[in-house]
């Protein structure tokens, strides 16, 4: 059964910590894996990637996947507390296009 | 304001009922998705339309229906309402026909309460 699962489920820092986020997954046919961040609306996109090795950055947010362990992180650093959102992330299949997603991590970020 | 829009903002309506949210994508985009989110389930894909096709279909129920009209827009019907459907209905768009390489827009999100 196609499935991801992200880890932690939950973490609160302190503004300035740098966390990762894990996504880990068993997908059919992988194509591609995406993190969102939501607070209290709608999705935000944040990456898309798909291949192993190359980090995407965008800020202080950057992801990286590894297509052999199949996971992926996703780093913030200096957070602030407006990085406090669930990060959810979901990956797509070949087998009809499906996306599969995580139950997301909560970051809660605490001046 | 990502540019997707999504009708109504809120829709109460009894079990057995019929509703249709609609989505209108961000200017240029001509992919649309549809996603329903609810406490229990978390987030789901429902389907994805591109320029008016099918391009995926995830695991919506044979009760709900989409299209993408010519204009882009589109709709997703749920019928026989359940309390179970119960969610927020997110639509969002992008420029590519397959992944979002190019990111993907989200609506505000219809919340839909089947009493």
């Amino acid at each position: 059964e196609d499935k991801v699962v992200q880890s932690p489920l939950s973490l609160v820092v302190h503004e300035g910590d740098t966390v990762t986020l894990n996504c880990s997954y068993e997908v059919t046919n992988f194509r591609s894996l995406l993190w969102y961040k939501q607070e209290k609306k709608a999705p935000t996109f944040l990456f898309m990637l798909t291949s192993s090795g190359i980090e995407k950055k965008s800020g202080r947010l950057s992801s990286i996947l590894d297509k052999k362990e199949l996971f992926s992180i996703l780093n913030i650093t200096a957070t602030q507390t407006g990085d406090s959102a669930v990060y959810l992330c979901a990956v797509v299949g070949w087998a009809g296009n499906q996306f599969y997603f995580g139950t997301g991590t909560s970051l809660t970020v605490i001046p | 304001d990502s540019g997707v829009t999504q009708t109504p903002k809120h829709l109460i309506t009894a079990t057995g009922q019929r509703v249709t949210l609609r989505c209108s994508p961000r200017s240029g985009d001509l992919s649309v998705y549809w996603y329903q989110q609810s406490l229990d389930q978390g987030l789901q894909f429902l389907i994805q339309y591109y320029n008016g096709e099918e391009r995926a279909k995830g695991n919506i129920l044979e009760r709900f229906s989409a299209q993408q009209f010519p204009d882009l827009h589109s709709e997703l019907n749920l019928s026989s309402l359940e309390l179970g459907d119960s969610a927020l209905y997110f639509c969002a768009s992008s420029s590519d026909i397959r992944d979002p390489i190019n990111g993907q827009f989200f609506g505000p999100g219809t919340r839909l309460t089947v009493l």
